[in-house]
């Protein structure tokens, strides 16, 4: 079966600090990788996605970016953080969708709480 | 522009009894519909979901209704129990790769 992992679970950084999180699925190969954050009390936002090795989308301009080095690993990275970066982190993955015989549901890793000070 | 909307942020319903929550969307394109269910500090979690080309999809205790003309879809919890206390998220997408996010209903379960 398929299982995705997150880390850390908490970080608490300071502004201007760099952010590394990294997100990893097994079980599957050549996944869809995304990106997503929920700030409190908010809906999720999709922040990057991946149909593959070195490819991202970015839906909402800032100071985030994302890598994907390895067909089942995903980076979300910031050089600078602000304040405005905290909230929970979600990484998700799902097969190659509908025109390739697959599904648009995604699975969700455990989540990254993201404090900056 | 939020294409998901879900107009109740809270419910809380009785244990034993049904929980319905609400979802609508506004982009006609929308063919695919999924609710998640989501506890503190966790990640979400794949309940149910729905293509387009069903008005009705069951699964246990969770069905979801579908009706594309007045772009609503919702999900009933029969009977509702202490675990489901939770936020409920519910989504859609168009094959783009994206799925669109309501802000979520925090469902609350009472003994």
């Amino acid at each position: 079966s398929q299982t995705i992992h997150q880390w850390p679970a908490t970080l608490v950084q300071p502004v201007g600090s760099p952010l590394s999180l990294e997100c990893t699925v097994e079980g599957t190969s050549n996944p869809n990788l995304y990106w997503y954050r929920q700030a409190a009390g908010r809906g999720l936002q999709l922040l990057f996605y991946s149909v593959g090795i070195g490819q991202i989308s970015s839906e909402v301009p800032q100071n985030l970016s994302a890598s994907r080095p390895q067909d089942r690993q995903f980076i979300l990275s910031s050089k600078k953080l602000l304040l405005s970066d905290s909230g929970f982190y979600l990484c998700a993955w799902s097969s190659r969708g509908r025109l390739a015989g697959g599904t648009d549901t995604q699975y969700f890793g455990p989540g990254t709480r993201l404090t900056v000070l | 522009d939020q294409q998901v909307k879900q107009n109740s942020p809270s419910l809380s319903v009785q244990e034993g009894r049904i929980s319905i929550l609400n979802c609508d969307y506004t982009n006609s394109m929308f063919d695919y519909f999924l609710w998640y269910k989501k506890y503190p500090a966790e990640g979400p979690t794949f309940l149910i979901s729905i293509s387009s080309i069903k008005d009705k999809n069951e699964d246990g205790r969770f069905t979801v209704f579908l009706n594309k003309s007045a772009k609503h879809l919702s999900l009933h919890i029969v009977p509702s129990q202490p675990g489901d206390s939770a936020v409920y998220f519910c989504a859609a997408t168009d094959n783009d790769y994206k799925l669109s996010f309501g802000a979520g209903t925090t469902v609350t379960v009472r003994a």
